[in-house]
């Protein structure tokens, strides 16, 4: 079973700063099976990044994805007011199918 | 325009059943793969279970024995009956569907399902 830690818990950041986001797997995994998702309050999570670094449909290049073997970065270039939520990493495997992070809460 | 609305929430005593649904719009459910994943109140998320193009089902060892995922194509709906309900089930819960190697690119609005006496 694959954990993924996400650190820091919280970071807080002004406007116009870069954020830098981790997740690290318990065990090495592909980089095709790593995905990160973005939630604001009240609101379903959204797929920023899928196969580590491939911004999905409609994701600003300020989001990117990077990493490989156990260690994997989103990072926001230049944060937006809009950019201020909780982010997840997630994992796709075989059990469990969908493991997720615990979270990363970017505040101002 | 692809979209998940999911309906079937609401409060409910240890031990009864619930069954969520989700309506699928702009795509068929029968040609992808449809997951659950819940979030407990103030927590992160989980995935409870899938339903393959072909039918079959997964589930998390928290699901097994007491959810049921299944789907009807005419419908274009998703369903998961949940039994054995415990305050742990306490979530919102929502359907989603999967479209690259796992990532979820479709999220319903979520169910709330409260589980208390």
């Amino acid at each position: 079973e694959v954990v993924l830690t996400q650190s820091p818990g919280t970071l807080s950041l002004s406007p116009g700063e870069r954020a830098t986001l981790s997740c690290r797997a318990s065990q090495s995994v592909s980089s095709t099976s790593l995905a990160w998702y973005q939630q604001k309050p009240g609101q379903a999570p959204r797929v920023l990044i899928f196969e580590a670094s491939t911004r999905a449909t409609g994701i600003p290049d300020r989001f990117s994805g990077g990493g490989s073997g156990k260690d994997f970065t989103l990072t926001i270039s230049r944060l937006e007011p809009e950019d201020f939520a909780v982010y997840y990493c997630q994992h796709f495997g075989s059990s469990p199918r969908l493991a997720f992070g615990g979270g990363t809460k970017v505040e101002i | 325009e692809e979209q998940l609305v999911e309906s079937g929430g609401g409060l409910i005593q240890p031990g009864g059943s619930l069954r969520l649904s989700c309506a699928a719009s702009g795509f068929h459910v029968s040609g992808n793969y449809m997951s659950w994943v819940r979030q407990a109140p103030g927590k992160g998320l989980e995935w409870v279970a899938v339903i393959y193009r072909g039918g079959d089902t997964y589930y998390a060892d928290s699901a097994k024995g007491r959810f049921t995922v299944s789907r009807d194509d005419f419908r274009n709906t998703v369903y998961l009956q949940m039994s054995s309900l415990r305050p742990e089930d306490t979530a919102v819960y929502y359907c989603v569907r999967e479209y690259y190697f796992g990532a979820c690119d479709i999220w319903g609005q979520g169910a709330l399902v409260t589980v208390s006496s």
